[in-house]
């Protein structure tokens, strides 16, 4: 039971555009999201959260949403550069806090 | 450079065999925690320690294992390997004072190609 999902595998962009990538949860009780970037033969790495108490959170080009009410939170990348080409996912941490459940990740590409 | 180092990078080995991953986790980072991301696949969880202690278990099969050594470095065992095993393998750790928000620190990962 996939509780984290990101239902496009992929999304092409331009630079300079803005960039949105999705992502949908079956969980109520989560209460915290994070985004990671991980780029081919690398680690993944963390780039933004937002708390279940917030619908918005910014730093610098990054922004991510939440929509509790449709449990739904999306990332906006603006502008998008060609070095945000990176797979991206979406992940919470599990209800006990004893694990991070990862979405299957979009792959983004952003086009000079 | 996260901190959190994988030993070793590339691994190829035949099914049946037996092979173990090593991880090194940050300065200070109690808890470790080992993924897998099959090709095309998402990160799997498979399992957390935290302090040497086994704190949660997700989709990690019984031909697995894994441990937490007293210096804090943790290694996942992966027997009669099968062709299916090949995955990319991460390890993990986080601060205490991250706990509770997911943010991990990821090494690079292990590549195991089973042939």
């Amino acid at each position: 039971d996939q509780q984290v999902k990101q239902n496009s595998p992929s999304l092409s962009v331009q630079e300079g555009r803005i960039s949105i990538l999705n992502c949908d949860y079956t969980n109520s009780m989560f209460d915290y999201f994070l985004w990671y970037k991980k780029y081919p033969a690398e680690g993944p790495t963390f780039l933004i959260s937002i708390s279940s108490i917030k619908d918005k959170n910014e730093d610098g080009r990054f922004t991510v949403f939440l929509n509790k009410s449709a449990k739904h939170l999306s990332l906006h990348i603006v502008p998008s550069q060609p070095g945000d080409s990176a797979v991206y996912f979406c992940a919470a941490p599990g209800t006990s806090y004893d694990k991070v459940i990862f979405g299957p990740g979009t792959s983004l590409s952003v086009i000079p | 450079d996260s901190g959190v180092t994988q030993t070793p990078k590339h691994l190829i080995t035949a099914t049946g065999q037996r092979v173990t991953l090593r991880c090194s986790p940050r300065s200070g980072d109690l808890s470790v925690y080992w993924y897998q991301q099959s090709l095309d696949q998402g990160l799997q969880f498979l399992i957390q320690y935290y302090n040497g202690e086994e704190r949660a278990k997700g989709n990690i099969l019984e031909r697995f294992s894994a441990q937490q050594f007293p210096d804090l470095h943790s290694e996942l065992n992966l027997s009669s390997l099968e062709l299916g095993d090949s995955a990319l393998y991460f390890c993990a750790s986080s601060p205490a004072s991250k706990t509770n928000t997911g943010e991990l620190f990821f090494g690079e990962g292990s590549r195991l190609t089973v042939l």
